[in-house]
């Protein structure tokens, strides 16, 4: 059973907002992942970390910020939220090579207004 | 060049009918797994199966199976006796030597009771 955990749920909010999405993981994964998703569409990869203070953007461009200060823990930051933000946001870790099927968290459904 | 390929964008079948998810692949590697994930309408993302490229046996896990022929470059999910539960949208997901997955556009299925 993957223990992957994402705050908040749901989260609306006004343009201009500085919000952080919270992801933890408590496998021990090295590797996690952020993922933006409009509901039922594609996913894309806006950014990964393959251990602590290591991170990489995705193949989609994000105005998104990451880090990995810890292990168990990869926040995603947005400084000015803007209403092209909405989406949902899925964290994922992966337990590295060779397998790497990736756990997913339940996500975070962003509204900015 | 990396590529999944799921043809069907939606696919509608009564309950208890047998459906076959479609996905095909593209890679130069000789090494490469392939994976299956669920997503409920919930949104979270779970992981069904991984299958490795020097692994073509089928495999079965209750209503589940995977059809995976290197020939044709893919890896066929099937579904026997479809209940209204397993309406979601699936993705097919492949991992190469460059260390990303790479998700199909997916197929959204839908179970009519």
């Amino acid at each position: 059973e993957a223990d992957i955990y994402q705050t908040p749920r749901y989260l609306v909010i006004g343009t201009g907002k500085k919000i952080t999405l919270e992801c933890s993981q408590t496998m021990g994964h090295d590797k996690m992942y952020w993922y933006q998703q409009d509901p039922g569409m594609e996913l894309h990869l806006i950014h990964y970390s393959y251990g602590v203070n290591s991170t990489e953007k995705g193949d989609l461009s994000s105005e998104s910020t990451v880090s990995r200060i810890r292990t168990e823990h990869f926040p995603l930051t947005l400084e000015s939220a803007r209403p092209s933000h909405t989406s949902q946001y899925l964290c994922a870790s992966s337990v590295g090579q060779p397998r790497d099927e990736q756990f997913f968290g339940p996500g975070t459904r962003l509204t900015v207004l | 060049a990396q590529k999944v390929t799921q043809a069907q964008t939606e696919i509608s079948v009564v309950e208890k009918e047998d459906v076959t998810l479609d996905c095909v692949y593209e890679t130069r590697d000789t090494t490469y797994y392939l994976f299956w994930y669920k997503q409920p309408p919930s949104g979270e993302l779970v992981f069904l199966i991984r299958r490795n490229s020097f692994d073509e046996q089928n495999e079965i896990s209750g209503r589940y199976s995977w059809n995976f022929q290197k020939s044709t470059s893919s890896f066929n999910f099937t579904i026997t006796a479809s209940q209204v539960v397993d309406s979601a949208v699936y993705f097919c997901a492949l991992k190469t030597s460059y260390d990303k997955v790479i998700f199909g556009p997916g197929t959204s299925l839908s179970v009519i009771p």
